[in-house]
């Protein structure tokens, strides 16, 4: 399996502008996860997908983000407009949804740089 | 609110030496997860934990979990430079889908 696939695995864009990041999860995975990594606040998750439906966004920082699963194999996470304080390392990660263990399988992460 | 911490944050130590990391919890949970990220690169799952007293071993690091102290211990047994990385315990809501992780040790290994 190719694992998670996100792109791009990088992203430099001026402040105000869209940025949209995809992700790619492993086939057969049901659930989706967007976290945010920053050497401030650590690793946070945004927000949580299972069977392609939005679960818990309560980790999505403000209206500017946005994030939409239409399919099982792709997800995507939007930031509109971007602001510098956006700049951060992006995962994404999926999993099976049940069983006992249940593990997280992350991406390559997309670093975001706005400036 | 579920709360993770991990301490040391950062931990230096010579290479063949032991050490321990520590990651303490703020509720119950039903999973506890332990990932190695290194420098640049995606977070790699080690262990995952389910129960009372669970114990698991990969090569030089041993994981343990107490539940009700709601304590989890990373062992490092004499460490070599490969195992310099940051190291992440995270633990799962009751419905055990969604993670919180704790802040991660920075780990170096110096020859």
């Amino acid at each position: 399996d190719a694992g998670v696939i996100q792109s791009p695995r990088h992203e430099v864009t001026e402040m105000g502008q869209e940025v949209t990041l995809r992700c790619k999860p492993i086939s057969g995975h049901n659930s989706l996860f967007w976290y945010r990594q920053t050497m401030m606040r650590g690793l946070e998750l945004l927000i949580y997908f299972n069977n392609n439906v939005p679960i818990d966004d309560s980790g999505m920082p403000e209206d500017r983000f946005s994030a939409k699963m239409p399919n099982a194999s792709f997800s995507t996470l939007k930031i509109q407009p971007s602001e510098p304080r956006d700049s951060a390392v992006y995962f994404c990660a999926s999993s099976t949804g049940t069983g006992a263990y249940n593990e997280q399988f992350f991406g390559p992460g997309t670093r975001l740089t706005v400036l | 609110e579920l709360k993770v911490e991990q301490n040391p944050l950062f931990l230096s130590m010579q290479e063949g030496k032991n050490y321990t990391i520590y990651c303490n919890y703020s509720t119950t949970s039903d999973r506890l997860y332990w990932y190695r990220q290194d420098p640049g690169k995606s977070l790699e799952s080690l262990f995952v934990l389910l129960s009372n007293g669970a114990v698991k071993q990969e090569g030089r690091l041993m994981a343990s979990l107490d539940t009700k102290a709601r304590l989890s211990t990373l062992h490092i047994t004499a460490a070599v430079h490969d195992l310099s990385a940051t190291y992440f315990c995270a633990v799962t809501n009751n419905a055990g889908n969604m993670l919180t992780f704790g802040g991660g040790t920075r780990l170096m290994v110096k020859p």
